[in-house]
């Protein structure tokens, strides 16, 4: 089945600098893959996918990158603002068109943002 | 719509009672899944649903655990004997299918946290 590792499990960044959370995965049947943001108490929120077929995709100050051949992919926080502390959860899945297309997370990321 | 509404969102019972959760999905999505996360970790499958039927169960899911969605609408989640290993929280999530051409975007509920004593 897939395997999707996660780095750094803690990220510290100060307020106005920028984050990276990285991910790679082991499937390299997978095709889909979202980010998710958690705060505390509540459900996981997705905040930002990419599917293979494209290599970027960017949303005011987030951003995907994704590199197939590697099978790995991060994303990418400018301009860091205390709300955006949380804990980020990056996933795949696959479309296989019968089964569960369920999702494989990693085991998160806690970002802090120090004022 | 409101999202995913998921009740309990929080459980708190003694070791060997059974504990039933209920999910309501986004009412247009037909798919419906059931994940597991304990403190520290992403989101573990258990188990899923197209319409009312259940078509895949994780390995994670033992004997003593049960999810039904009789109407192909709102699901349950039952624990029978509890134990401290349940302890937990349990995510419900719908999505649409859309083809074979979309991806599943899941939607998440905020979860029933589980604390066997």
């Amino acid at each position: 089945g897939e395997n999707v590792e996660q780095h750094p499990s803690t990220l510290s960044v100060q307020e106005g600098d920028s984050a990276v959370i990285k991910c790679t995965y082991s499937d390299s049947a997978s095709n889909y893959f979202p980010w998710y943001k958690q705060e505390l108490g509540k459900g996981p929120q997705l905040i930002i996918d990419i599917r293979s077929n494209v290599g970027e995709k960017k949303d005011q100050r987030i951003a995907v990158t994704l590199n197939k051949t590697a099978k790995h992919f991060s994303l990418h926080i400018t301009e860091t603002q205390p709300e955006d502390s949380a804990v980020y959860f990056c996933a795949a899945s696959k479309r296989s068109g019968g089964g569960a297309d369920g999702l494989t997370f990693g085991k998160g990321t806690h970002l802090i943002i120090q004022p | 719509d409101t999202g995913v509404s998921q009740d309990p969102r929080h459980k708190i019972t003694k070791r060997g009672q059974n504990v039933t959760f209920r999910c309501d999905p986004i009412s247009e999505h037909n798919r419906l899944y059931w994940y597991r996360q304990t403190l520290g970790q992403g989101p573990e499958f258990l188990t899923y649903f197209q319409n009312e039927a259940q078509l895949e169960k994780s390995r994670l899911l033992s004997n003593r655990f049960s999810a039904e969605r009789p109407k192909g609408s709102f699901s349950t989640l039952e624990i029978q004997r509890t134990e401290q290993g349940d302890s937990a929280m349990y995510l419900c999530a719908s999505s649409s299918d859309l083809g074979l051409s979309g991806a599943n975007v899941l939607t998440f509920g905020a979860g029933s946290r589980l604390t066997v004593l």
